[in-house]
């Protein structure tokens, strides 16, 4: 069946660092791919999403290309700051309900 | 739009007990989910709904039911509380199943069975 593997954490950054979090998956078809996040406290909220091999999804400058090839969908910060601290889930939306992976937790400190 | 909303916020029941987790949303979405998120395990689907009248069981139905006899409402009832039930409940919602549907959460209910 579907599946998503993703980092396992804790990450911790400093402020101002790169921020990469690998995500690769196994799906047959032609399925979504999405990042969540979790605020602490709170439900999950869409971070981005693309919905077809070679998109690029971007938000609040987080960014994720879609690779069939790779079979990959990275998450990817160029400067991290301390309210991007959460937990990010890799997702995949193919014919059945969302697939997640089991999360990625990350802390920015100043 | 409120979204999508769940009560209660917190819960505590003694094992044996039992109670239902409300979920509503005023999108008017076809399709309704209950996930559960335990530490390291992410999330796992616990039962969803294609429509009203229309239920299916996820990836940990054990111990749940649920109905849907309205496009807006999905409860998830717990018929005998146990231990391994204590949990983050989460209910989600979208437009579709499957590619390309986003789906959106509720805040969560915090269940605590002693």
């Amino acid at each position: 069946g579907d599946s998503v593997t993703q980092m396992e954490g804790p990450v911790t950054l400093s402020e101002e660092a790169f921020l990469t979090i690998n995500c690769t998956y196994t799906a047959t078809g032609y399925p979504s791919l999405f990042w969540y996040v979790q605020y602490p406290g709170e439900g999950l909220q869409l971070l981005l999403k693309a919905t077809k091999a070679d998109d690029k999804g971007s938000n609040k400058g987080f960014e994720a290309t879609y690779r069939k090839e790779t079979t990959s969908f990275h998450l990817e910060k160029g400067s991290v700051q301390v309210s991007d601290s959460a937990v990010y889930f890799c997702t995949l939306s193919g014919n059945t309900p969302l697939v997640f992976g089991k999360g990625t937790r990350l802390s920015v400190i100043a | 739009n409120a979204g999508v909303t769940q009560t209660p916020k917190f819960q505590v029941l003694k094992t044996g007990q039992s109670m239902t987790l409300q979920c509503a949303q005023d999108m008017n979405h076809e399709y309704m989910s209950w996930y559960r998120q335990d530490p390291g395990m992410g999330l796992r689907l616990i039962h969803y709904s294609v429509g009203a009248g229309i239920t299916d069981q996820g990836e940990v139905p054990n111990g749940y039911n649920v109905s849907r006899s309205t496009t807006e409402d999905f409860p998830l009832r717990l018929l005998s509380a146990a231990p391994s039930q204590t949990s983050v409940y989460f209910c989600a919602s979208s437009y579709g199943v499957g590619s390309p549907y986003e789906q959106y959460f509720g805040p969560g209910t915090r269940l605590t069975v002693t």
